[in-house]
């Protein structure tokens, strides 16, 4: 298996703008964990699926973050409108027990 | 709130040493604990997991020990190499959460 899949590794935008990055589980995990990473505050869960289905999106910073799900092999989570304090690496990580197998991650840039 | 930190923040070692890092948690109710690798620009690697009723864990030349009633984590890693340079991550859970991630221990092994 070729892990977690994550696209755009790099993304760079300008304030306002649309951001969507997605995510490709390792196949037959039930869990999708999103994840944001800044050297304020570390690594922060922002929302989890079980099964395709939302679970906990506590984490979501604000109603400018929004994620779905709409099959076991497809993930994304979007910004709109994107802010610079979004910058971050996004993390996507798939489970099938109590081990994450985490993606390569996002960077994002946003001016 | 679970708080997780992880002492020293920074670590640098000659090749060979044997070393020890540190993570500790408030609360001590914990289902599990997770160390994880970070190499820079990439995911996470899960190392070892320990459940609540362990008291540690081996895989290779790292050791993981668990004293929940001290809230505390210890990573032993023995002869160490360069290869072994990267950031060190815990991270608790507890039984229906998710787990909480402290801040990580930058790790450099000198050739």
């Amino acid at each position: 298996d070729a892990g977690v899949i994550q696209s755009p590794r790099h993304e760079v935008t300008e304030m306002g703008q649309e951001v969507t990055l997605r995510c490709k589980p390792i196949s037959g995990h039930d869990y999708l964990f999103w994840y944001r990473q800044t050297m304020m505050r570390g690594l922060e869960l922002l929302i989890y699926f079980n099964n395709n289905v939302p679970i906990d999106d506590s984490g979501m910073p604000e109603d400018r973050f929004s994620a779905k799900m709409p099959n076991a092999s497809f993930s994304t989570l979007k910004i709109q409108p994107s802010e610079p304090r979004d910058s971050a690496v996004y993390f996507c990580a798939s489970s099938a027990g109590e081990t994450q197998y985490f993606g390569p991650g996002t960077r994002l840039l946003v001016l | 709130k679970q708080e997780v930190t992880q002492i020293p923040a920074a670590l640098s070692v000659p090749e060979g040493e044997n070393l020890v890092l540190n993570c500790s948690f408030t609360d001590s109710a914990i289902y599990n604990l997770q160390w994880f690798r970070q190499d820079p620009g990439k995911g996470l690697t899960s190392l070892l997991l320990i459940q609540s009723s362990q008291r540690e864990q081996t895989s290779g030349r790292l050791n993981a020990s668990l004293d929940k009633s001290s809230g505390r984590s210890t990573l032993y890693i023995a002869a160490s190499q360069p290869g072994d340079s990267a950031t060190y991550l815990c991270a608790v859970r507890r039984q229906g959460q998710n787990f909480v991630f402290g801040p990580g221990t930058r790790l450099s092994v000198l050739p």
